[in-house]
C-alpha cells in the first residue's frame, strides 16, 4: 500500500510561514497527492492537491519534489485558526481510495 | 447550507444493540463514503458507494451495512454493537473531482 510519513507535530508562530513535510516514497506514477486538515471536533476539510507541478490556491501552496517522493504544504502566514491536524494523503489511481496517515498536529502560537 | 450532514451528532448505546447513522448530501454528488476515526485519530475508509456500486473495505465486519435510499443519502447500519465500535464516523461525498466533502461526524460510544 502506498503510505505517507509526516512528523507527529509542529509548532509555528502566528503570522509566520509554515512548511509541513510529507514523504511518500512508494507513490505510483498516477497517484494524486492530497492535503486535508481537521480542526478540533470537525470533519476533514480539503486544502489542496497536486500530481506533479506545484500548486497554489487561496488556502495554501503545495510543493512537490521532482521525483514525487515527497511534498510540502506551505501556509504562507499561519493564523490561530490554522491550528489543526494536517493529513497528507495519496489518492490511489487504481481505485480512487484515499489513505489517511496519522497527520501532523500543527500548533500556532500567538 | 450544510453540504454534508449527519445525524445524530452523538450516539451512546449499549453493547449488542443495533443502531443507524444517517448521512445526507445536498451537493448532487454521485459518490458517498463512510470513514471511521478511532481513538488514535486514524481515519480509515469503510465503504464507498457510487451509482449503486458498493465497494467495501475488506477489514470492515459484516455487522456494518450501508444503505442508500437515494443518491443523496447513505446511511450506516450497525448490528450487534461492540465496545470496539466506539469511534467517530464520518460521511463524505465526491462529485467526480478530486475533492471529498466531509460531514461533521457522529461520535459513537458503546458501553
Amino acid at each position: 500500500d502506498a503510505k505517507t510519513t509526516q512528523p507527529n507535530s509542529m509548532e509555528s508562530n502566528e503570522e509566520e510561514p509554515v512548511h509541513l513535510p510529507c514523504n511518500h516514497s512508494t507513490i505510483s506514477g498516477t497517484d494524486y497527492i492530497h492535503w486535508y486538515r481537521q480542526l478540533p471536533s470537525q470533519g476533514p476539510e480539503y486544502v489542496i492537491h497536486g500530481l506533479t507541478s506545484n500548486v497554489n490556491n487561496r488556502m495554501a501552496s503545495l510543493a512537490i519534489a521532482e521525483d514525487r517522493k515527497s511534498s510540502t504544504l506551505i501556509l504562507h502566514r499561519a493564523t490561530l485558526r490554522d491550528a489543526a491536524v494536517y493529513y497528507c494523503i495519496l489518492r490511489l489511481s487504481d481505485n480512487n481510495d484515499m489513505r489517511f496517515g496519522a497527520g501532523t498536529r500543527l500548533t500556532v502560537k500567538p | 447550507d450544510t453540504a454534508v450532514s449527519q445525524t445524530p451528532k452523538y450516539l451512546v448505546t449499549q453493547m449488542g444493540n443495533d443502531k443507524s447513522i444517517k448521512c445526507e448530501q445536498n451537493l448532487g454528488h454521485d459518490t458517498m463514503y463512510w470513514y471511521k476515526q478511532d481513538s488514535k485519530k486514524f481515519l480509515k475508509i469503510m465503504f464507498s458507494y457510487n451509482n449503486k456500486e458498493l465497494i467495501i473495505n475488506e477489514t470492515v465486519p459484516n455487522r456494518f451495512s450501508p444503505k442508500s435510499p437515494d443518491k443523496a443519502h447513505l446511511n450506516l447500519h450497525i448490528n450487534s454493537l461492540e465496545l470496539g465500535d466506539s469511534a467517530v464516523y464520518f460521511c463524505a461525498s465526491n462529485g467526480g473531482g478530486e475533492t471529498q466533502y466531509f460531514g461533521p461526524g457522529t461520535r459513537l460510544l458503546v458501553l
